[in-house]
């Protein structure tokens, strides 16, 4: 059975720094583009970021290029997201997702809270 | 950035009966197009992908339909464990963009 779990998220103040891990089991990892994707509360989905099988490809929204990065681990089965000068506009439940076009798996989520 | 616009917001509908809910693009995404399903606390599900295929799990009353910037979910026979919150998201340009879904209440 596929699963991915998301940890790492919490409170943090704006300009702090969370990373964010998803461990992966169930099928083969390093056969599979992933990415990350949030959802602010109440509101609707964005595809934050996705990286290639070796990790060698990633991709950005605008809105977090030069502050986030996605990051794999195929020997650990587990991707990551390290999230740098974070602002109020980043809280929201951040998902792991198998895929870079559309997510067949994804995590629960972990909700990350910008806040002072 | 391709912008994505679903109709209803809300849509009211009887159990056992039709529901059609619309997405459109503001650009052509020829058929990259998914739909996702997402009930209240829960990470969205996979529905529909290439515009109609149904992804595993999900039954034959699904269907999904369109091409270019209109794009059509119908599920037929509505069952108790349908209502919830419809996405459509294409993925024909980068950034991937999100409709803003459609709730699928009952009525």
């Amino acid at each position: 059975e596929v699963q991915l779990l998301e940890s790492g998220g919490g409170l943090v103040q704006p300009g702090g720094s969370l990373r964010l891990s998803c461990a992966a089991s169930g099928f083969t990892f390093s056969s599979y583009w992933m990415s990350w994707v949030r959802q602010a509360p109440g509101t609707g989905l964005e595809w934050v970021a996705y990286i290639n099988q070796d990790g060698s490809e990633k991709y950005y929204v605008d809105s977090v290029k030069g502050r986030f990065t996605i990051s794999r681990d195929n020997v650990m089965n587990s991707l990551y997201l390290q999230m740098n000068s974070l602002r109020a506009d980043d809280t929201a439940v951040y998902y792991c997702a198998r895929g870079s076009t559309w997510g067949d798996y994804w995590g629960q989520g972990t909700l990350v809270t910008v806040s002072s | 950035e391709i912008v994505m616009t679903q109709s209803p917001a809300t849509l009211s509908v009887s159990p056992g009966e039709r529901a059609t809910l619309s997405c459109r693009a503001s650009q052509s995404v020829s058929s990259n197009l998914v739909w996702y399903q997402q009930e209240p606390g829960q990470a969205p599900r996979l529905v529909i992908y290439g515009a109609s295929t149904r992804a595993p799990g999900f039954p034959a009353r699904f269907s999904g339909s369109g091409s270019g910037t209109e794009f059509t979910l119908t599920i037929s026979s509505l069952q108790s464990e349908d209502f919830a919150i419809y996405y459509c998201q294409q993925y024909n340009n980068w950034p991937i963009s999100f409709g803003q879904g459609t709730r699928l209440e009952i009525k």
